[in-house]
This record gives C-alpha cells, sequence and structure tokens, in this order.
C-alpha cells in the first residue's frame, strides 16, 4: 500500500528553527509537495521537490532524497503566523496525490 | 496567478434539504478538478475527480448519486450534496492544478458544510 508518514504534532519557540520530516513508500514518485494550512482554512502551496536537494524559498526550505524515500520542511525565524499544520502529498506513478495527515505546528513565544 | 474561487465558505442547511458548492478556476483552464472533505482535526480525504464534460470519478466509498459533480465548463465545477445528514457536515475544499499533471494544487478557500 502506499504510506506517507508525518509526526502528529510539534513545539517550537518563536525565532527559532523547526524541522519537519516526512517518509513515504508510493507507487513510483512524481514529485512531492509541502502545503500550510492554518486552522478552519484550505491548504496552500509552500514548495515542490522532484529532484535530491534542498529548494529554498524565503524563510521556509524543503529537501528531498528519493533514495531514502524522506523529505523534510525546515522553518527558519519561526513566527507565531507560522502555527499551522503542514502537509506532505506525493504524486505517485498515476499522478495520484497521495497524502501524509500533516503535522500541527505549535509555536510558543 | 492560478486562483480556485469556491463559493459558498458556509453554509447551513437542515437535514433532508440539497446543497450546492461551486468551484470555479478564475484565471486558468481546468480541464479536471478535485474534490476533498476534510472533517476536524483529520486530513484531507479525497472524495472525486471531476473531469469536464464526462462523469466524475469517485473515490472508494464514496456515494455518486449522494454527492452529485458537474463539470460543465473549463472554468466551473459543482458538487451537491442531496439530501443531506449531520453526518455530512464537514469542510468541502475544491481544488485545480493550472498546468500540468505535475503542477502544485491550488485549492479554494473551502465550503463549511453544518447540517442541522
Amino acid at each position: 500500500g502506499q504510506n506517507i508518514d508525518q509526526p502528529t504534532e510539534m513545539t517550537a519557540t518563536e525565532g527559532a528553527i523547526v524541522q519537519i520530516n516526512c517518509t513515504y513508500q508510493t507507487s513510483g514518485f512524481n514529485g512531492l509537495f509541502w502545503y500550510q494550512q492554518h486552522a478552519g482554512e484550505a491548504p496552500t502551496f509552500l514548495s515542490y521537490n522532484v529532484l535530491d536537494g534542498l529548494e529554498e524559498k524565503g524563510r521556509f526550505s524543503s529537501f528531498l532524497s528519493r533514495s531514502k524515500g524522506y523529505s523534510y520542511l525546515l522553518l527558519k525565524e519561526l513566527q507565531m503566523k507560522d502555527s499551522a499544520s503542514y502537509l506532505c502529498a506525493v504524486l505517485d506513478s498515476n499522478y495520484q496525490l497521495i497524502w501524509g495527515a500533516g503535522t500541527k505546528l505549535i509555536i510558543k513565544p | 496567478g492560478a486562483v480556485v474561487s469556491q463559493h459558498p465558505s458556509w453554509v447551513i442547511c437542515k437535514s433532508g434539504t440539497s446543497v450546492k458548492i461551486e468551484c470555479r478556476s478564475l484565471d486558468f483552464q481546468a480541464t479536471t478538478m478535485f474534490w476533498y472533505r476534510q472533517f476536524p482535526k483529520q486530513s484531507l480525504m479525497l472524495m472525486a475527480t471531476s473531469n469536464e464534460g464526462s462523469k466524475a470519478t469517485y473515490e472508494q466509498g464514496v456515494e455518486k448519486d449522494k454527492f452529485l459533480i458537474n463539470h460543465a465548463s473549463l472554468t466551473l465545477s459543482t458538487l451537491t450534496v442531496t439530501s443531506a445528514h449531520p453526518e455530512d457536515s464537514s469542510f468541502y475544499i475544491c481544488s485545480a492544478r493550472p498546468g500540468t499533471d505535475a503542477s502544485p494544487l491550488h485549492f479554494g478557500n473551502g465550503t463549511r458544510l453544518t447540517v442541522t
């Protein structure tokens, strides 16, 4: 079966750095997405990785290792508004999007 | 760019009535749109894939006669929840891709349905 694992919840301090991991086992791979979802709102796109390595976009970076079936989202200089759920999703060989359950990130002052 | 508009944002209806939710791609054409449902504190669950000009593809366990999908144009898909019951109360979100199958999904703002 297809499976995506990410921690259920994480807590970090304002101004700090946090890394949210995602491991996947899917039928094929055509890319991995990270989305941010604030409570009561729809997800918004953060990043897309299809090749190994680190993609940096401002305070957020996303890393992919296809051989390990592993990705992480790195958030720097955390702000209170970063409190949200972060969803990892993988495009399988049929271009079906497989979603992780999401990681709820709690930022404390 | 790549804006998806969803309407209404929230709706309250009585048990047994039907509710229609609209999803529009404002600045791109979408031959395919996706309808998701999300219960509180749970992940997104794909309900169905809406295909312009043809029948929608429903995920296992989703009743096609209860959740009617119409994708009559390249910019509009509608989801109608028929004979709604309290257990249908949920957050319904549509999404579409502006480009290839590998391009990111862009989501509408979602519709919070409450059935009393």
